[in-house]
């Protein structure tokens, strides 16, 4: 089955530093990755969709120059958060879709604390 | 803007009791989804309905698609401790992104 690969899943990092959190399709290619942001006992928060080679639409709310989002090949997408605070600490988690079908397969999800 | 509202948000039965939980929505989705996820973990695909009225099962649980399509339930038999965890239903419709419902926290006690 389609398989994506985040990492990493656990990152510990210092606030106003940086984070990259990859996302890579193993075995399908990724035409549309969706990046997800899920608080402590709450649902999925969709951020951001990027297609491959072409810029993210992001959601309402979401800051697009704190939440870089990198589609650069259909088996790699990359979500980098900028100058991390402690608010941003939470689970994150990427979806690849294949274009016109119900290949929806998520990651495993990235667990990001800012202290 | 569509909206899925599942119910109950929390359920703790004991081990061999049934469960039904449900996903409800004002609008139409051409496809729905349930996933169950496990702490830390991602979201984890058991089944996609398509047609309203379809029934698909999937050892002790039962998926239910409205016939409307507005609507979704998940009816599980015999519910073991490996059970627990957060179940999601969400719904498609054209090229909108996935709506997810807030979710359905089940724990299952031996």
């Amino acid at each position: 089955g389609a398989v994506v690969s985040q990492h990493p899943s656990r990152v510990i990092c210092k606030s106003g530093t940086s984070v990259k959190i990859e996302c890579r399709s193993l075995d399908f290619q990724a035409t549309t990755m969706f990046w997800y942001r899920q608080f402590p006992k709450q649902s999925l928060m969709l951020m951001a969709t990027s297609n491959e080679g072409s810029k993210a639409t992001y959601e309402q709310g979401v800051e697009k120059d704190k939440f870089l989002i990198n589609h650069a090949s259909l088996t790699l997408s990359t979500l980098t958060v900028t100058s991390a605070h402690p608010e941003d600490s939470s689970f994150y988690i990427c979806r690849g879709s294949l274009r016109g079908g119900y290949g929806y397969t998520f990651g495993s999800g990235t667990r990001l604390t800012v202290v | 803007t569509q909206l899925l509202e599942q119910s109950p948000q929390f359920l703790s039965i004991q081990e061999g009791e049934n469960l039904t939980v449900y996903c409800n929505s004002s609008s139409v989705f051409s496809s729905l989804q349930w996933y169950r996820q496990e702490p830390g973990e991602g979201p984890v695909l058991l089944v996609t309905v398509v047609t309203g009225g379809e029934v698909k099962k999937l050892k002790r649980l039962t998926f239910q698609f409205g016939d409307a399509r507005k609507d979704s339930s998940l009816h599980i038999t015999a519910a073991q401790p490996g059970d627990t965890g957060l179940y999601l239903c969400a719904g498609s419709s054209g090229n909108t992104p996935l709506v997810f419902g807030k979710g359905t926290r089940l724990s299952v006690i031996a």
